[in-house]
């Protein structure tokens, strides 16, 4: 069965800081990968996905993401955290399931950013 | 706004009352999916909906059912309400059944069994 595990519950950078979230999935199956971010109050919305090719996806804020099979992660990094980018962030994973496929999520990891 | 709406925002109800969640997807998406995240078991998946036919479902409790009608909105109805069902409840659309789809978000109804 497909799942994701994201290290860290919760990150703390200071402006200006790398950020990186990271994220680690099993699948049986070449995965499709994806995180979404939530803001506070406020549904989901798609940073980036991983499907099939270039292994070094760009998102939307200036968020990247690389997948690395050899180490079945998918780590969320920006160069230059802004105060902006503090919300809940969550890596995800598509579980194939007769042709189904509803997305398995992580537990999620609240960044927080520091003046 | 990613073009999902869901009402209501919020819901105040008591143990054992039944309540309807209503979802309308985005123009043109005929997937709708159900999620619900509360702080113990995160977000989770309950079921999904594909030109009104249901196409796949994750951990629903059999209190909870869902429909999709012919104009593609759909409702989620919980019912014999226990204190444990307090959460946000989203919905999210796509265009077809899967893949890489990107799914949007409606913004949620938080849902508090009191």
């Amino acid at each position: 069965a497909q799942s994701v595990t994201q290290l860290g519950s919760h990150v703390s950078v200071s402006e200006g800081a790398l950020v990186l979230l990271r994220c680690n999935y099993s699948s049986s199956v070449p995965p499709y990968l994806f995180w979404y971010v939530q803001y506070p109050n406020q549904g989901l919305q798609l940073l980036l996905k991983y499907t099939t090719g270039a292994t070094l996806v760009k998102g939307i804020n200036g968020f990247e993401a690389e997948f690395k099979k050899s180490e079945t992660s998918f780590h969320l990094t920006k160069p230059s955290a802004h105060m902006s980018d503090a919300a809940e962030y969550f890596c995800a994973v598509i579980r194939w399931n007769s042709g189904n496929t509803p997305l398995v999520f992580g537990k999620g990891t609240r960044l927080s950013v520091i003046a | 706004d990613s073009g999902v709406t869901q009402t209501p925002k919020h819901l105040i109800t008591a143990t054992g009352q039944r309540v309807t969640l209503r979802c309308s997807p985005r123009s043109g998406d005929l997937s709708v999916y159900w999620y619900q995240q509360s702080l113990d078991q995160g977000l989770q998946f309950l079921i999904q909906y594909y030109n009104g036919e249901e196409r796949a479902k994750g951990n629903i409790l059999e209190r909870f059912s869902a429909q999709q009608f012919p104009d593609l909105h759909s409702e989620l109805n919980l019912s014999s309400l226990e204190l444990g069902d307090s959460a946000l409840y989203f919905c999210a659309s796509s265009v077809a059944s899967g893949g890489a789809d990107e799914q949007f978000f409606g913004p949620g109804t938080r849902l508090t069994v009191l």
